[in-house]
């Protein structure tokens, strides 16, 4: 019930493509989805969020699509570049719960 | 600067040895976690805690403890019943807790058992 399965484990991508990574998540109660970013050798970063009343949040070249019925989200990396290269984990959590329940994460290249 | 910093960067631990993991964060933040991260697998909960003077345990802490002394840090201490104790090791404050409120990640520390 706690679990968030992610998808693909590796990407590669030519500079100027989109990069789409795919979650799903069993528990209803979940309200509240970040991407985080990843750089070798570092901590994660919050890259973007969104909350399940919205179907779509856009940040620059960053989108989360977020399907509820299907529950399911997505990220997607419009142009993306070489410095996007990356892992990159959803993760899920709901209101009042302890933390955060993270996907297994996503390691992204980007080709120039 | 306002931040989490943890330390050391790397560590490198003989068996049957206890090691502790420094984490200071100066963020006023409430709420900090450690996670452990092993390749090709998310970030899992080990502890967490709201507030000064109390933690519960996440999903794998067995093998692990920690303490809240003082709202800035939140040491981490890997002991000798740990059976796989190497990984990087992240640590992790938020404003509040509730898992809705922005993580923000320490640059991690690599323990390399040997």
């Amino acid at each position: 019930q706690q679990q968030v399965k992610q998808s693909p484990q590796s990407l590669i991508v030519q500079k100027g493509g989109i990069s789409i990574i795919n979650c799903a998540y069993e528990n209803t109660a979940f309200d509240y989805f970040p991407w985080y970013q990843q750089f070798p050798g570092k901590g994660p970063a919050l890259l973007i969020a969104i909350r399940p009343d919205v179907s779509e949040k856009k940040e620059g070249r960053f989108t989360i699509s977020f399907n509820k019925s299907a529950k399911q989200f997505s990220l997607h990396i419009m142009d993306s570049q070489p410095g996007d290269s990356a892992t990159y984990f959803c993760a899920a959590s709901m209101t009042g719960r302890r933390a955060l329940t993270f996907g297994s994460g996503t390691r992204l290249q980007v080709q120039p | 600067d306002g931040g989490i910093t943890q330390s050391p960067k790397y560590l490198f631990r003989k068996e049957g040895q206890n090691v502790t993991l420094s984490c200071e964060q100066n963020l006023n933040h409430d709420a900090m976690y450690w996670y452990r991260q092993d390749p090709g697998q998310g970030l899992r909960l080990i502890y967490y805690s709201q507030i000064v003077n109390d933690f519960q345990k996440g999903d794998i802490a067995e093998g692990y403890s920690v303490s809240r002394e003082k709202k800035e840090s939140f040491p981490l201490t890997v002991t000798s019943a740990q059976k796989n104790p190497t990984a990087f090791y992240l640590c992790a404050s938020s404003r509040a807790g509730g898992g809705t409120d922005t993580q923000y990640f320490g640059p991690g520390t690599r323990l390399t058992v040997l």
